[in-house]
């Protein structure tokens, strides 16, 4: 059955400093990948995903993550991380046996010291 | 497009009433999802549907829930009777099967059960 490892709970960086989220899947063929975003009080909002193609894939604001077939990871990172970027990080794939049904991860929860 | 729309945002009950979530999807897709997410137990898959049509109810805790997509633009989950327990976050999301799978999550409905 497909799965979805985020290894960090809670992860702690500086304003200005870069970030990188782990996320590891199992999965037989080629995923289909996500990186949502959570923000206090919201609800799950899209940054990327991997259908195909090149491997790095860009999102939206200013975060990217790359698909590593080898090490069955897609790493979500980010050059300089901003205060606003606080919040909970979820890593999904899809479960084409299951109509199409995101498998997500426990989601890793990003704090932003100033 | 207003995006995924759900009501109450907010919902106090006490124990033993009846709780009613709605939801309304965007328009033209025709899957959509019931999630639960609590601290412990993260983001869980209540039940999901496509074209109206219940695909997998495997995540509803028990019989006291159930889900209704009368047609494509609503859907509800019902509590009945709502139990402490099932204080939460509810998020209703849709997408459009059979293509990029990608799903967009209403803002959630915060539930207490006193």
């Amino acid at each position: 059955a497909q799965s979805v490892t985020q290894p960090d709970i809670h992860i702690t960086v500086s304003e200005g400093a870069s970030l990188e989220l782990r996320c590891n899947y199992s999965y037989g063929a080629t995923p289909y990948l996500f990186w949502y975003v959570q923000s206090p009080g919201q609800g799950l909002q899209l940054l990327l995903k991997y259908f195909s193609g090149d491997t790095l894939v860009q999102g939206i604001k200013g975060f990217e993550a790359e698909f590593k077939r080898s090490q069955s990871s897609f790493n979500l990172r980010k050059p300089s991380v901003h205060w606003s970027d606080a919040a909970e990080y979820f890593c999904a794939v899809v479960s084409y046996n299951q109509g199409g049904k995101l498998i997500f991860g426990q989601g890793t929860e990003l704090s932003v010291k100033p | 497009d207003a995006g995924v729309i759900q009501s109450p945002r907010h919902e106090v009950t006490e124990m033993g009433q009846e709780v009613t979530l709605r939801c309304k999807p965007i328009s033209g897709h025709n899957s959509l999802f019931w999630y639960r997410q609590t601290m412990m137990r993260g983001l869980e898959l209540l039940i999901y549907f496509n074209n109206n049509v219940p695909i997998d109810d495997s995540g509803m805790p028990e019989d006291r829930f159930s889900a209704k997509m009368p047609n494509a633009s609503f859907s509800t989950l019902k509590i009945q009777p709502s139990e402490p327990r099932d204080s939460a976050v509810y998020f209703c999301a849709s997408s459009t099967s059979g293509r990029d799978f990608e799903q967009y999550f209403g803002p959630g409905t915060r539930l207490t059960v006193t």
